[in-house]
């Protein structure tokens, strides 16, 4: 099983500030089929079930702000908070596709 | 609008059974993988087992094969998840989502909650 290592487990930033989330799986999850890393990366506030904000790396969904953004390739994978908003505290899971499906452990959000 | 609701949840004691269902609505349910996924009591998300359009393959986390059946109903837009043998491991919120892409979920339920102890 590919395993999915997120870190750091939790960070606390100042609003406005940028918030840097890394997940690192494994082995290699690049898809040769389609030229993509399958990288996706999930939002969840307490009590919610989890929001996907971002697929294939850096993919992100409609309607999700565009301070949300994802980078990386090979094993080293990034979601970047650009100004961190009282609304983005969350716990944040990366993802893999490439070979069933693993999460990482989370990362936890606050403001600082 | 994309909707899913699971259902069946509850307090049951080891060795014991239930089936979640999760009722789907605003898409075309017969055409998208569906998935169903756990989350213990705080605690991060562990992917449970998935199931193709037809209902034709089916995939399993090991520690449920052969305890845990995922099945759906296209013409009922229903996905379900029958739990057999339960342990107190397995105690966690269950959603139920669907799977666009390759493996990406997109859209989830609310989650309906299974507790496992005597």
């Amino acid at each position: 099983d590919i395993v999915m290592t997120q870190s750091p487990d939790s960070l606390a930033v100042s609003l406005g500030e940028r918030a840097t989330i890394n997940c690192k799986s494994s082995q290699s999850v690049f898809h040769r089929s389609n030229n993509k890393n399958e990288i996706a990366w999930y939002q969840q506030k307490p009590g919610q079930p989890p929001k996907l904000l971002i697929s294939w790396t850096s993919a992100r969904e409609f309607g999700v702000p565009d301070r949300f953004s994802g980078s990386g390739s090979g094993t080293d994978f990034t979601l970047t908070i650009s100004s961190l908003q009282a609304e983005d505290v969350a716990v944040y899971y990366c993802q893999q596709s490439y070979s069933g499906k693993t999460f990482g452990q989370g990362t936890k959000v606050e403001i600082k | 609008e994309v909707a899913l609701v699971e259902s069946g949840g509850g307090l049951v004691q080891p060795g014991g059974s239930l089936k979640l269902s999760c009722a789907a609505s605003g898409f075309t349910f017969s055409n998208d993988w569906m998935t169903w996924v756990r989350q213990a009591p705080g605690k991060g998300l562990e992917w449970v087992a998935t199931i193709n359009q037809a209902g034709s393959e089916t995939f399993y986390m090991g520690s449920v094969e052969g305890r845990f059946t995922i099945s759906r109903d296209n013409g009922k837009n229903s996905l379900y998840l029958q739990t057999n043998s339960l342990r107190g491991e397995d105690t966690a919120v269950y959603f139920c989502a669907r799977e666009v892409r390759g493996g990406i979920l997109d859209y989830w339920g609310q989650g309906t909650p299974v507790t496992v102890s005597s």
